[in-house]
């Protein structure tokens, strides 16, 4: 079946970048999607991408594609501390099944000030 | 209200029992969606109803689960002879239309534990 990995930790200073990775198996993914997660608040979608697109930026959000290797990343540019939360990969075929996603496992994100 | 709302926020249950737990989606919300989150893992997809009727259910575990949403507003996800194993947190989206692109709305979920 479809499988979706990430790292479990990050951590970066405020103000410097961060990038958050993810590798997923499924060749006939059509979405991919970053949601995040912070305590006690439901998942929160920030941004997805189309398989046929190789980057996509929305302000401080910059979602890399690379098709070939299923890799995707999520850079987060002049990180804040309110950035502090678990950042979730997940890809979906796009039939007609919509919702139903596959997640990674989530990355922590720690900012230090 | 303004978000997905879940009911209970938290229910603990002994094994064997029975429990039911509730999703209100957004007003006008026709697609809606129940996960489940065990801990220290990403949300795993359960079932999807577009309206009335249940479009995908792939996700279900077994037999013991069941969801329902009789008027395409409310859902009730209905877990029967609960096991250790269903101790997770529940979520529920909905969205205005299905589709890959429309984000889904989740909810902040309800904490299920079973001793």
């Amino acid at each position: 079946g479809e499988d979706v990995e990430q790292s479990l930790f990050l951590s970066v200073r405020e103000g410097d970048s961060s990038v958050i990775n993810c590798t997923y198996t499924d060749s006939s993914s059509t979405y991919l999607y970053w949601y995040k997660q912070e305590p006690g608040a439901g998942l929160q979608l920030l941004t997805y991408i189309f398989s046929n697109m190789d980057m996509k930026q929305d302000q401080r959000l910059t979602v890399l594609l690379n098709k070939k290797d299923k890799h995707l990343s999520l850079r987060i540019a002049d990180t804040q501390t309110g950035d502090s939360a678990i950042y979730f990969c997940a890809e979906s075929d796009g039939g007609t099944s919509y919702g139903k996603l596959t997640f990674g496992q989530g990355t922590i994100l720690t900012v230090h000030p | 209200g303004a978000g997905v709302s879940q009911t209970p926020s938290n229910k603990v249950t002994e094994k064997g029992k029975y429990v039911e737990l509730r999703c209100d989606p957004i007003s006008g919300h026709t697609a809606l969606y129940w996960y489940r989150q065990s801990l220290g893992q990403g949300p795993e997809f359960l079932i999807y109803f577009q309206g009335t009727g249940a479009a995908d259910d792939s996700g279900l575990p077994n037999d013991r689960f069941f969801a329902v949403r009789p008027e395409g507003s409310v859902s009730t996800l209905k877990i029967q002879r609960t096991e250790r194993g269903d101790s997770a947190v529940y979520l529920c989206a909905s969205s205005l239309n299905p589709g890959p692109t429309r984000g889904m709305n989740f909810g902040p979920g309800t904490r299920l534990t079973v001793t």
